[in-house]
């Protein structure tokens, strides 16, 4: 079964500072990889996804996140926090089933980032 | 562009009692999804939509959730009778088209409070 792991419910990161947000994920077949952030009484907006190719992958906000097969990860990364990045993140997981079905999209838990002045 | 829609923003009503969610998804997209999102967890898939077919509904507690979209494109959700434990968020989604590489787009929610 497939799943995701955000190891992290609260970071906390000064502005200015790099910021990294864990996820690990568990799929038997190829995994395509999200995160999304969701701001107080809004839905969730979409950020970035892997897919394939370059193991770096550049999203909106000046978010990134790097895919490392061999570790299973999809962190999450900005090199510089803003204070309006203080938000709940949340990584989710779609596996691509050997003959091409598709799972549906998993998510972990979340992870809340805060960013102080 | 203008985004998924839902209504109402806010519900609070007794347990036993019945509720409907509304969402109409952005312009074109075939795929729609209902997700609850539980307080401290992440979204859980309830109904995928292709058009007016349900594609995935193995998640949806069929003896007391029901969800449709008769015209393909607007779809309800509906809750009869809640229980306690149906408080949470209640997200719609869409996409353009199905497939592993789709990006799904987020209704602002409907958030349920049974008491």
């Amino acid at each position: 079964a497939q799943s995701v792991a955000q190891p992290e419910d609260q970071v906390k990161v000064a502005e200015g500072n790099p910021l990294t947000v864990k996820c690990t994920y568990s799929v038997s077949g190829n995994p395509y990889l999200f995160w999304y952030v969701q701001y107080p009484n809004r839905g969730l907006q979409f950020l970035l996804k892997y897919i394939t190719g370059d193991n770096l992958v550049k999203g909106s906000y000046g978010f990134e996140a790097e895919f490392n097969k061999s570790q299973t990860s999809f962190h999450l990364k900005k090199p510089s926090a803003l204070v309006s990045d203080s938000a709940l993140y949340f990584c989710a997981v779609r596996a691509v089933r050997y003959g091409g079905s598709q799972g549906n999209l998993i998510f972990g838990k979340g992870t809340k980032l805060s960013v102080k002045p | 562009e203008a985004g998924v829609a839902q209504s109402p923003r806010y519900k609070i009503i007794e347990k036993r009692q019945s509720v409907a969610f509304w969402c109409n998804p952005i312009s074109g997209h075939a795929t729609l999804y209902w997700y609850q999102q539980i307080l401290g967890q992440g979204p859980k898939l309830l109904i995928q939509f292709q058009n007016n077919g349900v594609v995935d509904d193995s998640q949806l507690p069929k003896d007391r959730f029901s969800a449709e979209r008769l015209k393909g494109v607007d779809s309800t959700l509906k809750i009869q009778p809640a229980k306690l434990e149906d408080s949470a968020v209640y997200l719609c989604a869409s996409s353009s088209q199905p497939g592993a590489q789709e990006t799904q787009y987020f209704g602002p929610g409907t958030r349920l409070l049974v008491l």
